[in-house]
């Protein structure tokens, strides 16, 4: 069932390292942001996320830091485990009268025991 | 509680076929939406419902219809498959309309027209 990702970016880490995950967003109106995790085969999951009026967040293992200026996330997974391996992406929320959410392509993280 | 549940999860069509996707919610959420996902592209979407009663075009809707049947269940139907229709469709339900509202995902159906 893999189709999704066959040319993303990659990111290679050791277990136990911190990896970060970087999102450059479109639309400087965008007030809410998500990161998704997607493993190969299922669908994407929630992970954390953050709306505009705040620059950090911190969840279990995971943080977002949102950069308006530069229109920059990114996703710090703190001690990374094998199971952390998937596809990676951002999402924001461009509130038009629809609450229109553009995802982008996604990385892909790879954990090495 | 099971979330977003859309099946089926296979389906290879012949070009010219029919069929439709299923999906249901039991998260209680009034927004709907049906996306496909193809390499290296983000997630785009094909229609949504942003509540019980109404239905509206997304960025990709050329070639699917859809059905908001009630609260819980959204259907996408293709009624004549085309190659460029091979896709991975998700199914997605988001409480309401307001931005800070995070939208669940279904697992996914893999669809090959050949």
């Amino acid at each position: 069932g893999e189709s999704v990702g066959l040319h993303l970016p990659t990111l290679s880490v050791q277990e136990g390292d911190n990896s970060i995950i970087n999102c450059a967003y479109s639309n400087s109106a965008s007030d809410y942001f998500i990161w998704y995790k997607q493993e190969s085969g299922k669908g994407p999951q929630f992970i954390i996320d953050i709306r505009s009026n705040m620059d950090k967040r911190q969840g279990q293992r995971v943080t977002v830091l949102l950069n308006k200026t530069v229109k920059h996330l990114s996703l710090q997974i703190a001690a990374t485990q094998p199971g952390d391996s998937a596809v990676y992406f951002c999402a924001e929320n461009i509130p038009t009268g629809f609450q229109k959410l553009v995802f982008g392509t996604g990385t892909r993280l790879l954990v090495s025991p | 509680n099971a979330g977003v549940t859309q099946t089926p999860k296979f389906q290879v069509l012949k070009t010219g076929q029919s069929m439709t996707l299923q999906c249901a919610q039991d998260m209680n959420h009034n927004s709907m939406y049906w996306y496909r996902q193809d390499p290296g592209m983000g997630l785009r979407l094909i229609y949504y419902s942003a509540s019980e009663g109404t239905t509206d075009k997304g960025e990709v809707p050329n070639g699917y219809n859809v059905s908001r049947l009630n609260k819980r269940e959204f259907s996408l139907r293709l009624e004549s498959a085309a190659p460029s229709q091979t896709s991975v469709y998700f199914c997605a339900s988001r409480k309401d309309r307001i931005s800070g509202n995070t939208i669940y995902f279904g697992e996914g159906s893999w669809l090959t027209v050949v």
